[in-house]
């Protein structure tokens, strides 16, 4: 089974408005850790976001906020505002925080671009 | 402060050769890991350090790969013989386990052609 799930291939969204990725996980640990990173077309991994499982509050960094529902194992990432400098690769990936494990595994990814 | 810091950023070799890529982690980061990325694959992590120590390579393709960490500044991958289905890129990222998420920062990656 995938640990890390991103249903979207590839999104187009026009300019200043909202964006939301989708990313579902699967794990039986208690304890794991949300990231989002960005890889825009000239190929490096940006780290945008992190949320950790026993976080009370939705992270949010700046115009990306991470949308955790927990009992759906879902943590959407949401852009505010989209801006062409947006249109990128999105990762999501989790991480199993067992004791001594700092093992990433990342999904697919969502491709977005931004519509002037 | 620099990033983590990877090289060559191009390589172009022949089937059969040997290929070493290099690492340079953010100062001060304890871990280190290996990736590898394919449009077939996605990204797959391939071995990570702690402290300079191998702690996982479960994820190191065969035999033909190996990395090493000699100090905390510095790692290598090497691939030897090289083959046509190495090609990919190769990143490498540090991580600094010392509270707060312990993301990982990636370099700029290194893109490998097998011809």
């Amino acid at each position: 089974a995938q640990k890390i799930t991103q249903t979207q291939p590839g999104m187009f969204v026009q300019e200043k408005e909202a964006v939301t990725l989708d990313c579902t996980y699967d794990t039986s640990d208690p304890s794991y850790g949300l990231f989002w990173y960005k890889q825009p077309s000239s190929g490096e991994m940006i780290f945008l976001i992190y949320q950790g499982s026993y976080d009370q509050q939705n992270a949010t960094e700046g115009r990306y906020s991470l949308n955790f529902q927990k009992a759906r194992k879902s943590a959407n990432l949401v852009i505010s505002a989209s801006q062409l400098g947006d249109s990128a690769m999105y990762f999501c990936a989790m991480r199993e925080r067992d004791f001594g494990n700092e093992k990433l595994t990342f999904g697919t990814g969502t491709r977005l671009t931004i519509i002037p | 402060d620099a990033g983590v810091i990877q090289s060559p950023r191009h390589e172009v070799t022949e089937m059969g050769q040997e290929v070493t890529l290099r690492c340079k982690p953010i100062s001060g980061h304890d871990y280190l890991f290996w990736y590898r990325q394919t449009m077939m694959r996605g990204l797959e992590l391939l071995i990570y350090f702690n402290n300079n120590v191998p702690i996982d390579d479960s994820g190191m393709p065969e035999d033909r790969f190996s990395a090493k960490m000699p100090n905390a500044s510095f790692s290598t991958l090497k691939i030897q013989p090289s083959e046509p289905r190495d090609s990919a890129v190769y990143f490498c990222a540090s991580s600094l386990s010392a509270g707060g998420s312990y993301e990982q920062y990636f370099g700029p990656g290194t893109r490998l052609t097998v011809t």
